[in-house]
């Protein structure tokens, strides 16, 4: 069965501190996705990255930066320098690389509720 | 980047009463949209996924009376909440998966509606 945990409920760290947001999944597909989507208070939900598990480099984007390690697998999420603007429920989600159905639903994890203080 | 609407944002009704919530692709067509609820504090539940021209494929527990869905067109899926009661009352939000597009595109996110039942 896929599984997604984020272990972490609620992280709160003081502005301008590095945070790293931990994911760890389950699955017994050889290939498979894995996704990070961000949920400000506001409510909707903003597509983050998308990684193939073929594909185990790093990513940098600005501020934000994904480990994705098959070995343990994991796919961590750290933000550099965090921001207030930052703040949110961060999610990590699974899918199928070849589902039968073809409609690659997403396993989510339970979520991470980042808060950065001024 | 690929735009999905979601209307109305806000709902607050009597109980007894049916809302529909429209779901919609802006800037490209939808193969397949999906419906997720979610609670307080909670990480999203998947209710439905909707495949254009045929029946929605609701996820176990979720009932198909209460929660009728529509996918008449590539750009637009509807849910319609029967006779809704305070139990109701919660987040819900669609998402979209691009037509046509090889491999697993990531799903894009409507801003969500937040219904209250009285």
């Amino acid at each position: 069965a896929q599984k997604v945990t984020q272990a972490q409920t609620e992280i709160s760290v003081v502005e301008k501190e590095d945070v790293t947001l931990d994911c760890v999944y389950e699955t017994r597909d050889t290939t498979y996705y894995l996704f990070w989507y961000k949920q400000p208070p506001s409510g909707e939900l903003v597509f983050l990255i998308r990684r193939n598990s073929f594909d185990e480099q790093n990513e940098i984007s600005g501020r934000y930066s994904w480990n994705f390690q098959k070995s343990t697998s994991s796919f961590n999420f750290t933000i550099t320098a965090s921001q207030v603007v930052d703040s949110a429920v961060y999610f990590c989600a699974l899918s199928e690389a070849y589902p039968m159905d073809s409609n690659y639903q997403l396993i989510w994890g339970a979520g991470t509720k980042l808060i950065i203080k001024p | 980047g690929a735009v999905v609407s979601q209307h109305p944002s806000r709902v607050i009704c009597k109980s007894g009463t049916s809302v529909k919530i429209e779901c919609r692709s802006l800037d490209f067509q939808a193969t397949t949209m999906f419906w997720y609820r979610q609670f307080p504090k909670k990480s999203l539940m998947l209710m439905a996924t909707s495949n254009e021209g045929s029946k929605a494929t609701y996820e176990q527990g979720v009932e198909k009376d209460k929660f009728l869905i529509n996918h008449a067109s590539l750009t637009l899926s509807t849910l319609t909440v029967t006779s809704a009661h305070p139990e109701d009352s919660s987040f819900y939000i669609c998402s979209a998966r691009e037509f046509g597009r090889e491999g697993n595109q990531p799903q894009h996110f409507g801003d969500g509606t937040r219904l209250s039942i009285l």
